[in-house]
């Protein structure tokens, strides 16, 4: 059963940092690329971060550029988001998603929420 | 900037048929965009439904469907159940970007 568990998330005041981990079992992690989607109270869905299966290629949403870092540590499948100058903005839950093939987004965490507040 | 653009909201009775469209600012959808489409309910993770324009996931009920609909790509519901009352988001593949849409709030009454 693919399972992924999100963790991290917590209450950091403006200009802060942050590290998101995302737990994966149940499938061969190296194997696939990963992302990391946003949704801030109330609002819609929000693309933030991919990287591929060997860490290899990375993006980001222009909104984070510059101050979120994906990673994974493939010897313990785990997914990471290193968020830092963070700003009221990026409040929101954060969900890791296993990409299964090409074009396929199947599985999804449960999130975790991130506050940004003084 | 790219923009992706959804129903805000459609309300239908059930056992009803609905179809929900995902346009992209660019142009028309192709199934070059993968098309991924994901149900949302309230206090819930979203869960994806369809993927690559019209495949299914093994959990995904079968009075979904996919397909790309006069330029767009669309979801349809045949024969609504109460429990298909959510919110919907379209993704799609522009490159090494991807952009949800704003998603569409489905009410079955």
């Amino acid at each position: 059963e693919v399972q992924l568990v999100e963790s991290g998330g917590g209450l950091v005041q403006p200009g802060g940092s942050l590290r998101l981990s995302c737990s994966a079992s149940g499938f061969t992690f190296s194997t696939c690329a990963m992302h990391w989607v946003r949704q801030a109270p109330g609002k819609g869905l929000e693309y933030v971060s991919a990287i591929s299966g060997n860490a290899a290629n990375t993006y980001y949403a222009d909104s984070v550029k510059g101050r979120f870092t994906i990673s994974r540590d493939n010897s313990q499948n785990t997914l990471y988001l290193q968020m830092s100058s963070l700003r009221a903005e990026d409040t929101a839950v954060y969900y890791c998603v296993k990409q299964g093939g090409l074009g396929t987004f199947d599985y999804w965490g449960q999130g975790t929420l991130v506050t940004v507040s003084s | 900037q790219t923009v992706v653009t959804q129903e805000p909201s459609l309300t239908v009775s059930p056992g009803e048929t609905v179809t929900l469209t995902c346009a992209s600012s660019t142009g028309a959808v192709t199934s070059g965009y993968y098309p991924n489409w994901f149900q949302q309910k309230p206090g819930q993770a979203p869960r994806t439904l369809i993927y690559s324009t019209s495949n299914k996931h093994s959990w995904t009920p079968a009075r979904f469907s996919g397909s790309l609909l006069g330029g767009k790509a669309a979801l349809t519901l045949s024969g609504v159940q109460p429990e298909d009352e959510a919110e919907y988001y379209c993704l799609l593949y522009y490159g090494d970007v991807w952009v949800f849409g704003g998603g569409t709030k489905l009410t079955v009454l």
